[in-house]
């Protein structure tokens, strides 16, 4: 298996331009999640999803921020417009329904919006 | 609400000494309790998980992990570090409670650093 393939692995925009970060989980997985990791705020979630469905939102920073996942094996985390305190590591991951299944990582995508 | 909490945000252990990350959960149903470890670079890996049966659990690279619900903890531990050890180390916590099916909540992270 590929693992949980996100693209692209780094991404440098300009301050107001729209980014977009895509995800692919691991076929047969039911959660998607995503999480952004800085030095300050540590990992964070933003948002997940039961099978294509987002089931808590409550992360996600501000109306900027969407999050979408319109089939089962891809899911897109949108930046419009952004700004430089948007600067991270994002990170997707996957995993089976159970409560014991591992969740499964990325590599992420280091943003750095100047 | 659970909650997770990693005491010492940096750890130095000397390479060939014994490593101990902590990590104390709050949760009212028995959790379930996992390590991971990030690479730099890297996303994060799974080392090891404890769900059900014995509290002693193996992972890979030679580090283990107690469940001890008496003590609400779950530290982890290898007898001898490595250099290839140095890397952040992340407790997470995962209940079948308040709708969070499938959620994890992560520790803010140990650094650990291994000296020559």
């Amino acid at each position: 298996d590929a693992g949980v393939i996100q693209s692209p692995r780094h991404e440098v925009t300009e301050m107001g331009q729209e980014v977009t970060l895509r995800c692919k989980p691991i076929s047969g997985h039911d959660y998607l999640f995503w999480y952004r990791q800085t030095m300050m705020r540590g990992l964070e979630l933003l948002i997940y999803f039961n099978n294509n469905v987002p089931i808590d939102d409550s992360g996600m920073p501000e109306d900027r921020f969407s999050a979408k996942m319109p089939n089962a094996s891809f899911s897109t985390l949108k930046i419009q417009p952004s700004e430089p305190r948007d600067s991270a590591v994002y990170f997707c991951a996957s995993q089976r329904q159970g409560l014991t299944d591992t969740q499964y990582f990325g590599p992420g995508t280091r943003l750095t919006v100047l | 609400a659970q909650s997770v909490t990693q005491l010492g945000s940096h750890v130095s252990v000397s390479e060939g000494a014994l490593v101990l990350l902590r990590c104390n959960y709050s949760s009212s149903v028995p959790p379930y309790l996992f390590w991971y470890v990030q690479y730099p670079n890297q996303g994060l890996q799974l080392l090891l998980k404890y769900t059900t049966g014995a509290t002693l659990v193996k992972g890979i690279n030679g580090f283990e992990a107690e469940f001890k619900k008496s003590e609400t903890s779950f530290h982890l531990t290898k007898p001898s570090a490595h250099m290839s050890d140095a890397a952040e180390y992340f407790c997470a916590v995962r209940t079948n409670y308040g709708g969070s099916q499938g959620n994890l909540i992560f520790g803010k992270g140990t650094k650990l650093s291994v000296k020559p």
